[in-house]
C-alpha cells in the first residue's frame, strides 16, 4: 500500500454529466499529481498541484480543473463529460515536486 | 511530440523462461522509470535511472539506461508467475518540465505456470 487513498473506486455517468475525483496524499507529501490512463494506454499527465497551486499541466483542454486543500487531498473535477473520458484516473503524491511518485489505485470512470 | 515506445506490447511466457522488454525515445530523458502495474492497482515505481549506461539490478530484474539515455531495456531472468502485470516505462525528457513524467503504453506479462 502506498499510502494515497482515491474515491470513488468505480463509477458511471452519462455524457454531459459533470465529476468530481479525490485523492488523499500520503502522510507528508505536499505535492499531488493526476493522470488519465485509458484502457491499453499508459497514464497521461493531467496537471500536478504543489502547495495549493497548479503547477504544471499537460494537454488537457480546460474542462479537467482540480483543487488541492490546505492538507493536501486534492480533487479532479471533469465538466461536460464525453465518451473518450472513460478511463482510470490515477493520482499519485510525493514529497517534491520532482519526487518519488507514490500511486492511488484509482478511480475507474465510465462515460455513457 | 515526445513519443515513448515500448516493445512488444504483449508477452507470454512459461515460469522460469528469461524475457527482455524495451523502451525507445528518439528524444533524451534526463531520467528514467520502470514501473509495474497489477489489474485495479496503480502502478508501483520499480528503479530509476539517470545516467547513460547504468545498470540497476533488482533480484531477477535488471536495468538498463541506453548510453544515450533514449533507450532503456528490463531483463527479466528465471521468471515467476508473480511477475505477470504491466511493465510501464516512463520518462521525464532533457529540457522538458521535470514534474511531468511522459509513459510508454506499456508491456503486458503474463508468466505462465
Amino acid at each position: 500500500e502506498t499510502g494515497v487513498t482515491q474515491s470513488p473506486t468505480h463509477l458511471i455517468k452519462t455524457r454531459g454529466q459533470q465529476v468530481t475525483l479525490r485523492c488523499s496524499s500520503q502522510s507528508g507529501h505536499n505535492t499531488v499529481s493526476w493522470y488519465q490512463q485509458a484502457l491499453g494506454q499508459g497514464p497521461q499527465f493531467i496537471f500536478q498541484y504543489y502547495r495549493e497551486e497548479e503547477n504544471g499541466r499537460g494537454n488537457f483542454p480546460p474542462r479537467f480543473s482540480g483543487l488541492q486543500f490546505p492538507n493536501y487531498s486534492s480533487e479532479l473535477n471533469v465538466n461536460a463529460l464525453e465518451l473518450d473520458d472513460s478511463a482510470l484516473y490515477l493520482c499519485a503524491s510525493s514529497l517534491l515536486v520532482t519526487g518519488e511518485l507514490f500511486f492511488g489505485e484509482g478511480s475507474r470512470l465510465t462515460v455513457l | 511530440t515526445q513519443l515513448l515506445e515500448q516493445s512488444p506490447q504483449f508477452l507470454s511466457i512459461q515460469e522460469g523462461e528469461n524475457l527482455t522488454v524495451y523502451c525507445n525515445s528518439s528524444s533524451v530523458f534526463s531520467s528514467l522509470q520502470w514501473y509495474r502495474q497489477e489489474p485495479g492497482e496503480g502502478p508501483v515505481l520499480l528503479v530509476t535511472v539517470v545516467t547513460g549506461g547504468e545498470v540497476k539490478k533488482l533480484k531477477r530484474l535488471t536495468f538498463q539506461f541506453g548510453d544515450a539515455r533514449k533507450d532503456s531495456s528490463l531483463h527479466i531472468t528465471a521468471a515467476q508467475t508473480g511477475d505477470t502485470g504491466l511493465y510501464l516505462c516512463a520518462g521525464v525528457y532533457s529540457g522538458g518540465s521535470n514534474y511531468k513524467l511522459t509513459f510508454g503504453k506499456g508491456t503486458l506479462l503474463t508468466v505462465n505456470p
